[in-house]
């Protein structure tokens, strides 16, 4: 079974950074593409960026709102995901989704982990 | 961008009556040299993640039940849930793939 595990978000200040995490099991995570999906409280779904796999040089899209502010990268070796967030908002507050995406459909997600932005 | 628009924003539907949702693109999803439309369709219940039903915009996912299907082609697709049963109250999303960003529709909320 495949699972993705996040961890990482809380509370955090305007203007402030935080990093979240993504174990991935279930899955040849060195092959997987990967992407971030957020949902803003009583919202819908927001793509945030993707990363590809090593073959395709990982590279790495986002979404216009986030970037420059928002870094995604892999770690192979421990089959882990990261989102590194900083100059963050109060409008990034939601619940991140770490996801497969190897065609660029989401199959699996993760149960989410909430950032909240806040004085 | 490509924009997402579903219709309508929220459905009531009996038991066991049909369930229709539209999702229109701001461009064409079909990729001629693929033969594929790259759309997906998402089930959200509350409290949890998001669930993929449909992908290439008619391929149901595993062990999603056969009431569900998708259609269409090109800027407009549908989602059709034949027999509506209790457990298929969320809220539905499309996606497409076809370009970054992967940008959702904003939401049907189906309930009874």
């Amino acid at each position: 079974d495949v699972q993705l595990v996040e961890s990482g978000g809380g509370l955090v200040k305007p203007g402030g950074s935080l990093r979240l995490s993504c174990a991935a099991s279930g899955i040849t995570f060195s092959n997987a593409w990967m992407s971030w999906v957020r949902q803003a409280p009583g919202k819908g779904l927001e793509w945030v960026g993707r990363i590809k796999d090593k073959t395709e040089g990982e590279t790495r899209d986002y979404a216009a709102p986030v970037k420059g502010r928002f870094t995604i990268s892999r770690d192979d070796s421990k089959n882990t995901l990261y989102l590194q967030m900083s100059s963050l908002k109060t409008e990034d507050t939601a619940v991140y989704y770490c996801t497969t995406a190897h065609y660029g459909y989401f199959d699996h997600w993760g149960q989410g982990t909430l950032v909240t932005v806040s004085s | 961008d490509i924009v997402m628009t579903q219709s309508p924003d929220s459905l009531a539907v009996s038991l066991g009556e049909r369930a229709t949702i539209n999702c229109k693109s701001s461009q064409s999803l079909f990729y001629s040299s693929k033969n594929k439309n790259y759309l997906a369709w998402y089930q959200q219940k509350p409290g949890q993640p998001p669930k993929l039903l449909i992908y290439w915009a008619s391929t149901r996912e595993s062990g999603v039940p056969d009431r569900f299907s998708g259609s269409g082609s090109g800027t407009d697709f549908t989602l059709t849930i034949s027999s509506l049963q209790a457990e298929d109250v969320a809220v539905y999303y499309c996606q497409h793939y076809y370009s970054t960003p992967h940008t959702f529709g904003q939401g049907t909320k189906l309930e009874i």
